[in-house]
């Protein structure tokens, strides 16, 4: 069973590129989708984005511009960068998999709580 | 503004059954596969159904899910005071090529 731990700063200031990496334990890259999604607080779920092992992207429209996705398979890892961070950037970030991107999540990050503040 | 709709709120009564709407287009739900999750807040989400209706190993049959047309639901039978959490659905766009998700049902049980 594939399991993802998930790890980051929680604390950023505003301007900086907020990074987070996922580790995948117990599977390997290959035949999936690697996603990103938060959630701000009192807010609904946001999916951000998703990389396959080829490096393959595809982002949320409307976070496009400031979002990076990337893998390294020799560490079994996948990172997210979010640039040019403000406080609409505070929220819970899950790391996710899934079979492909027409069958959902199915296995999920603990989450990690980053906040946006000078 | 979410792609999907969804309803705010639901409440039933122990033991009782609810059901979830998801409404969305041509562009997502119409042509591509649903998706439900349970968020418990300060736990990660928990998939319930996929493909419209299947249920991941664990998932007790007490959660349904189905599809028609463009629009979604899922169904929870009799209801107990764990379930209560707020659920998702979500889907693939092929328009914005972006997995979207509706904007969560919050289950209270009375």
């Amino acid at each position: 069973q594939v399991q993802l731990q998930q790890w980051g700063a929680g604390l950023w200031k505003p301007s900086e590129t907020l990074s987070l990496t996922c580790a995948i334990y117990g599977g390997s890259f290959g035949g999936s989708y690697w996603s990103w999604i938060r959630q701000p607080p009192g807010k609904g779920l946001e999916w951000i984005g998703e990389i396959n092992q080829s490096g393959s992207t595809n982002y949320n429209p409307s976070l496009k511009s400031r979002v990076a996705m990337s893998v390294d398979t020799s560490k079994n890892q996948f990172s997210l960068h979010l640039s040019s961070v403000t406080a609409a950037d505070t929220a819970v970030y899950s790391c996710g998999q899934s079979p492909d991107h027409y069958h959902g999540v199915h296995i999920w990050g603990q989450g990690t709580m980053v906040t946006v503040s000078s | 503004q979410s792609v999907l709709t969804q309803p705010p709120s639901v409440s039933a009564a122990p033991g009782q059954k609810v059901t979830i709407s998801c409404s969305g287009s041509t562009s997502n739900i119409g042509s591509n596969y649903v998706s439900w999750y349970q968020y418990v807040p300060r736990t990660a989400p928990k998939l319930l159904i996929y493909d419209n209706d299947k249920r991941p190993s664990g998932i007790p049959d007490r959660f349904s899910g189905s599809k028609s047309g463009t629009s979604a639901a899922l169904g929870i039978t009799g209801l107990q005071t764990g379930d209560e959490a707020d659920y998702y659905c979500g889907t693939w766009d092929s328009s914005l090529r972006s997995w979207v998700f509706g904007g969560g049902t919050k289950v209270t049980v009375l």
